[in-house]
């Protein structure tokens, strides 16, 4: 069974980093499309990363150079580095699959950041 | 950056209705485009993909059409589970940009 489990949300001030987690099971992140995916409080969703089987990643214009996803694939994880945390990047943050060709079939449950002072 | 519009922001409605939410697409996305539904609290279910594919155990009163830069998303007889707010989303290139949301609520 495919499941995704998001963790590492928190409380930080500004300018200040977190790691996100996402364990995933029933498949390898290394094989597949990975995607970080944020919804700030009563907002819309907004794609923040998308990460190839490659490794090749892409980043949205208001994370790049501060945001960086990498994986574990001996322990089937992926994370999401962020760094110089801004107000605005409060959010529930969601790791979910990309099927190629056709978007997104399994999301995690989400792991909720406040960036605050 | 392409831009996903969706209309209308808010739609109330009555069980047994049917009900259609439009997108809208800044430049041509052809028929790469999902459609999920998220209930509150919940992380977004994947609902249509490519434009007009139902995925797996979604109900067959859903249905998704169009192509280019108009898409709708079609409830053709509304349950009370339905009650819940849709979004858009393409994945023609990156960033694959979301439409607003759609909240279907109970009239």
């Amino acid at each position: 069974e495919v499941q995704l489990v998001d963790s590492g949300g928190g409380l930080v001030q500004p300018g200040g980093s977190l790691r996100l987690s996402c364990a995933a099971s029933g498949f390898p992140v290394s094989d597949n499309y990975m995607s970080w995916v944020r919804q700030a409080p009563r907002k819309g969703l907004e794609w923040v990363s998308l990460m190839f089987g490659g490794g090749n990643t892409y980043y949205t214009d208001s994370v790049k150079g501060r945001f960086t996803v990498s994986r574990d694939t001996s322990s089937n994880i992926l994370y999401l580095q962020m760094n110089s945390l801004r107000v605005e990047d409060t959010a529930v943050y969601y790791c979910a699959r990309v099927r190629h060709g056709a978007g997104i079939d399994y999301w995690g449950q989400g792991t909720p950041v406040t960036v605050s002072s | 950056d392409i831009q996903m519009t969706q209309s209308p922001s808010t739609l109330s409605a009555s069980v047994g209705d049917r009900v259609t939410i439009t997108c809208r697409a800044s430049q041509s996305v052809a028929t790469w485009l999902a459609w999920y539904q998220q209930k509150p609290g919940k992380a977004p279910k994947v609902l249509i993909y490519k434009a007009s594919i139902l995925e797996s155990g979604v109900p067959s009163r859903f249905s998704g059409s169009g192509s280019g830069t108009e898409f709708t998303l079609t409830i053709s007889s509304l349950q009370p589970d339905d009650f819940a707010t849709y979004f858009c989303q393409h994945y023609s290139t990156f960033p694959y940009t979301f439409g607003q949301g759609t909240k279907l609520e109970i009239k």
